[in-house]
């Protein structure tokens, strides 16, 4: 148990369907980040909030929306979205964004298959 | 965006053996090294996070140096246990970008 909850944890959706992935930390850190990892591919850093505010998007597509609404919630909102989006989505979160030294404390993930 | 390469990619090992695998990235603009432990079905768990050339880290059976001049870091697992079989990744930080994780190791330790 790292302190990093995430809902659902398995997830099947049309590619006309809207649905959200919610990660919640426990640990009072102010970052929080979204990652993706598809088959035979590294870890993708898509987002960054560090309290509250997005500081990195890493050119990842509009039908991906992310919302933080406090340092303890993280939101991916999901819509229109493409068979090649099925994947892993890791939530993470640090004591701070700016940190060198700072964990990163990792959620069991919600695996996402789009139909 | 650093490239970060790690090998092997895979690795099969008895139970009892040592072994090692290796992290390689950039040396310029070097602040720290992170490695985390993925087991299957669980979220990825920190190991060490490592900033000084030379460093060396050890937490039980594995341990970690470092090497920032050259850009590398082994990591070693004395006597493989079953339960170390997971996929070790690397992320070098830079200071200007957020973590950039490598494809990992995939260790198997068989009884």
């Amino acid at each position: 148990e790292t302190g990093v909850t995430q809902t659902p944890r398995h997830l099947v959706m049309g590619m006309t369907n809207k649905k959200s992935l919610k990660c919640e930390q426990h640990l009072g850190h102010n970052a929080m980040y979204w990652y993706k990892q598809s088959a035979k591919k590294p870890l993708e850093l898509m987002f960054v909030y560090s309290l509250e505010e997005r500081v990195e998007n890493n050119s990842v597509p509009s039908r991906f929306s992310p919302e933080c609404p406090n340092s303890s919630h993280l939101f991916l909102h999901l819509h229109t979205l493409q068979p090649e989006d099925s994947a892993l989505y890791l939530c993470a979160s640090s004591q701070d964004r700016q940190g060198a030294a700072d964990t990163q404390y990792f959620g069991p993930g919600t695996r996402l298959t789009v139909l | 965006i650093l490239n970060v390469e790690q090998s092997p990619q895979s690795l099969h090992v008895q139970e009892g053996d040592s072994t090692n695998f290796t992290c390689s990235f950039p040396s310029s603009n070097f602040y720290a090294l992170h490695w985390y432990r993925w087991e299957t079905a669980k979220s990825p768990e920190a190991l060490f996070v490592m900033t000084l050339n030379g460093d060396e880290k050890k937490k039980g059976r594995i341990s970690a140096t470092l090497n920032t001049k050259e850009g590398y870091s082994y990591l070693y697992i004395k006597g493989s246990q079953p339960e170390d079989s997971a996929t070790y990744l690397c992320a070098p930080y830079s200071g200007n970008t957020p973590l950039v994780f490598g494809k990992g190791t995939r260790l198997s330790v068989i009884a």
